[in-house]
C-alpha cells in the first residue's frame, strides 16, 4: 500500500536559517503529494502540491520538486520566521476510488527569534 | 467563504454515550472524509464518501458510523465511545477529479473517559 515516511522531529531554527524536511513516499503509480501545515491549535492548510513528476510545488518562500526517480518530495525554505514555527506534514494520494490522503507523521519545527 | 465547518470544536464525553460530530462544507465538493490525528501516527483516514448515499470504510472505522445523505454534510458518529477514540479528528472535502486538493475543517478535540 501507500506510505510516507519523513524525517523525525522536533526540528529547532533560528530565524533566517535554511530549513529542509525530508519525505519520501511508496505508491504503486502516480501520486499526487502534498505539503499542508498545521500552525497551533489549528487545523490542516494546503501549503504546496505537485501532480507529476518534476513538478515544482512553491508557496510562502518553501519549495519542493516531485522527483519520481529518488522517490521523494523535500520540502526547503530558504528563510524562516518565527511565524513559519508548525507541524508540517507530507502526504499522498493516489487511487481513483478513493481520494484518501496518505500522511507522514509530521514534523515539528520551532523558529526562535 | 468557501469553508468546511465542524461541530462541536472540543467534547468531553463518558464511554458508551452515543455522539455525533457534524460535518459541513459549502463548496460544493463531491468527496468527503474523515480523519483522526494522533501523536506520532499523523492523520489516518477513518470513512470517506465519493457522493450522496456512497461512502466507504478507510483505514481506521472500526467504532465509527457515517452517513451521506446530502452532498454538504457527512456526520460521523460514535454509538458506543471508548477511552481509545480520544483523539483529534478533522472532516475534509474536494472535487472529484483535478488535483486531489483536499480542504480540511477546524478538527474536533474529543476526550472519552
Amino acid at each position: 500500500g501507500n506510505s510516507v515516511t519523513q524525517m523525525e522531529g522536533p526540528v529547532t531554527l533560528s530565524e533566517e536559517a535554511f530549513l529542509t524536511i525530508n519525505c519520501t513516499y511508496t505508491a504503486t503509480g502516480y501520486p499526487s503529494l502534498f505539503w499542508y501545515v498545521q500552525y497551533p491549535g489549528e487545523g490542516l492548510q494546503l501549503l504546496l502540491k505537485a501532480t507529476k513528476a518534476d513538478d515544482k510545488g512553491s508557496n510562502k518562500g518553501f519549495e519542493a520538486t516531485y522527483r519520481k526517480e529518488t522517490t521523494s518530495f523535500h520540502l526547503e525554505k530558504g528563510s524562516v520566521q518565527v511565524s513559519d514555527s508548525a507541524v508540517y506534514f507530507c502526504a499522498l494520494s493516489e487511487g481513483s476510488n478513493d481520494y484518501k490522503l496518505s500522511f507522514g507523521a509530521g514534523t515539528t519545527v520551532t523558529v526562535r527569534a | 467563504e468557501a469553508q468546511v465547518t465542524q461541530n462541536p470544536r472540543y467534547l468531553i464525553t463518558v464511554t458508551g454515550k452515543k455522539l455525533t460530530v457534524t460535518c459541513s462544507q459549502n463548496m460544493n465538493h463531491e468527496y468527503m472524509s474523515w480523519y483522526r490525528q494522533d501523536p506520532g501516527l499523523g492523520l489516518r483516514q477513518i470513512y470517506y464518501s465519493m457522493n450522496v448515499e456512497v461512502t466507504d470504510k478507510g483505514d481506521v472505522p472500526e467504532g465509527y458510523k457515517v452517513s451521506r445523505k446530502e452532498k454538504r454534510n457527512f456526520p460521523l458518529i460514535l454509538e458506543s465511545p471508548s477511552p481509545n477514540q480520544t483523539s483529534l479528528y478533522f472532516c475534509a472535502s474536494s472535487l472529484v477529479g483535478g488535483s486531489r486538493e483536499q480542504y480540511f475543517g477546524p478538527g474536533t478535540r474529543l476526550t472519552v473517559t
